[in-house]
């Protein structure tokens, strides 16, 4: 079965610095897809950045980008710039490309983002 | 609709009680999903909808905990006989496909048993 492991439950950074945020997945399949989720206080999950794993390029959205190391099953969220509006909870989460149970949509347990003024 | 609608956005009900909550998926999205998320704490998958497929529901922490859909629509969850641990904000997502695309959430129902 997949595992995604997030290792920082809370991070925190000074706005207008960059911060990574660490994410590893366990896997023994070779075609799938990454993600990271923002959830604000409102609740509401917002979808950062998105990853195949076919494609070596890493995937960049304006002042997020990721660092995918397919080999090490490694995929780190950095964001550039950092904003007060940055500040939420950021999931990371893996999805098959194939069948499985849970849909094979596997979140990890957060990491809690702040931004200091 | 535009995205995933669920509601009633907050309940408060009495211990014991029986509640309903909805979900309105994406329309054509044929792959829906509850999680529950306590206080601060992470995503817990509860069940998972695939078309007419029979639902995984490998999650359902007890049986006074079900769910129904009706083809590629709309969703309820209901808790039966509601407990304090119950108390939690309950997500609805769903994807067009079953793999490979991202899931859509709803904004969430704020369940508080008091």
């Amino acid at each position: 079965a997949q595992t995604v492991t997030q290792s920082q439950p809370e991070m925190s950074v000074q706005e207008a610095e960059t911060v990574t945020l660490s994410c590893t997945y366990d896997t023994s399949e070779s075609d799938y897809y990454l993600f990271w989720y923002k959830q604000p206080p409102s609740r509401q999950m917002i979808l950062v950045i998105r990853q195949e794993a076919y494609k070596q390029q890493n995937a960049t959205e304006n002042r997020f980008s990721v660092n995918f190391q397919k080999a090490a099953k490694s995929f780190s969220l950095k964001i550039s710039d950092s904003q007060l509006g940055d500040a939420a909870m950021y999931f990371c989460a893996y999805r098959s490309a194939y069948g499985g149970s849970q849909g094979n949509l596997i979140f990890g347990k957060g990491t809690k983002l702040s931004v200091k003024p | 609709g535009a995205g995933v609608s669920q509601s009633p956005s907050n309940k408060v009900t009495e211990k014991g009680k029986d509640v309903e909550l909805r979900c309105d998926p994406i329309s054509g999205h044929t792959a829906l999903y509850w999680y529950r998320q306590r206080l601060g704490q992470g995503l817990e998958f509860l069940i998972y909808f695939q078309g007419n497929s029979a639902p995984d529901k490998s999650g359902l922490p007890s049986d006074r905990f079900s769910a129904e859909r009706t083809g590629e629509s709309v969703s309820t969850l209901t808790i039966q006989r509601t407990q304090q641990e119950d108390s939690a904000v309950y997500l609805c997502a769903s994807s067009y496909t079953p793999f490979g695309t991202e899931a859509f959430f709803g904004q969430g129902t704020r369940l508080t048993v008091v």
